[in-house]
């Protein structure tokens, strides 16, 4: 596709359900980033992965939070157990070139908005 | 510690007018200082980007002034029309381990009629 693709976009969750929100990104892109963003507030780094490597997970706020992206293109954020403290939009990116180059350009998709009740 | 602090978090313009965002930075590091416009519902896009090496850039009606020394830069949306209202989110990054994308808290922009 053209763009960065995310879906559901929208999903209610019971808290305790096991949710996973899923990333298409720009096709021959590198770089993939999860990015969660809470009501009101800037976007926040989750993790990062270049091609199928996670390189980076050190903004995942606990280890109920997971992502893959097995195939090096489309990625799975998965919350385990939600909460609600969890309600947020997951915004996925990606980039044509590795991350480390200081500068790229990353798109990002409109979001997955959750809400855990 | 807030790595990226942007000032106001809202701001309303009238039409034809100056809009000014400010944002001031902690790490020495960041050598890269986007700005992305987010409208309701949609993802941020990359508005307009600066490196520490020039202190102005300018791309149409959107201008980013930066100043090393003080670690502050800023954008200004010159003639603001009200199709700029949306969110706007400074944003700053370096290389090596510095190299995610940092935002700040974001400014919400309303342009009158």
């Amino acid at each position: 596709g053209a763009g960065v693709s995310q879906s559901p976009r929208y999903k209610v969750a019971k808290r305790g359900q096991d949710v996973a929100l899923r990333c298409d990104p720009i096709s021959g892109h590198v770089s993939l980033f999860w990015y969660q963003q809470a009501l009101g507030q800037g976007p926040e780094f989750l993790t990062y992965f270049q091609n199928e490597a996670q390189l980076d997970k050190s903004g995942l706020p606990s280890d109920r939070f997971f992502a893959e992206r097995p195939e090096g293109s489309v990625s799975t954020l998965k919350i385990q157990r939600t909460q609600q403290e969890d309600s947020a939009v997951y915004l996925c990116a990606s980039s044509l070139v590795p991350r480390g180059l200081s500068g790229n350009t990353i798109y990002f998709g409109e979001g997955s908005w959750l809400t855990v009740v | 510690q807030q790595q990226v602090k942007q000032s106001p978090q809202s701001l309303i313009v009238q039409k034809g007018g100056i809009s000014i965002i400010n944002c001031a930075y902690e790490n020495t590091a960041f050598d890269y200082f986007p700005w992305y416009q987010q409208f309701p519902g949609k993802g941020p896009a990359l508005l307009i980007a600066i490196r520490p090496d020039v202190s102005e850039k300018k791309e149409g009606r959107f201008t980013i002034s930066f100043n090393k020394s003080a670690k502050q830069f800023s954008l200004h949306i010159m003639d603001s029309q009200p199709g700029d209202s949306a969110t706007y989110f400074c944003a700053a990054s370096g290389p090596g381990r510095d190299d995610k994308i940092i935002f700040g808290k974001g400014t919400r922009l309303h342009i009158l009629p």
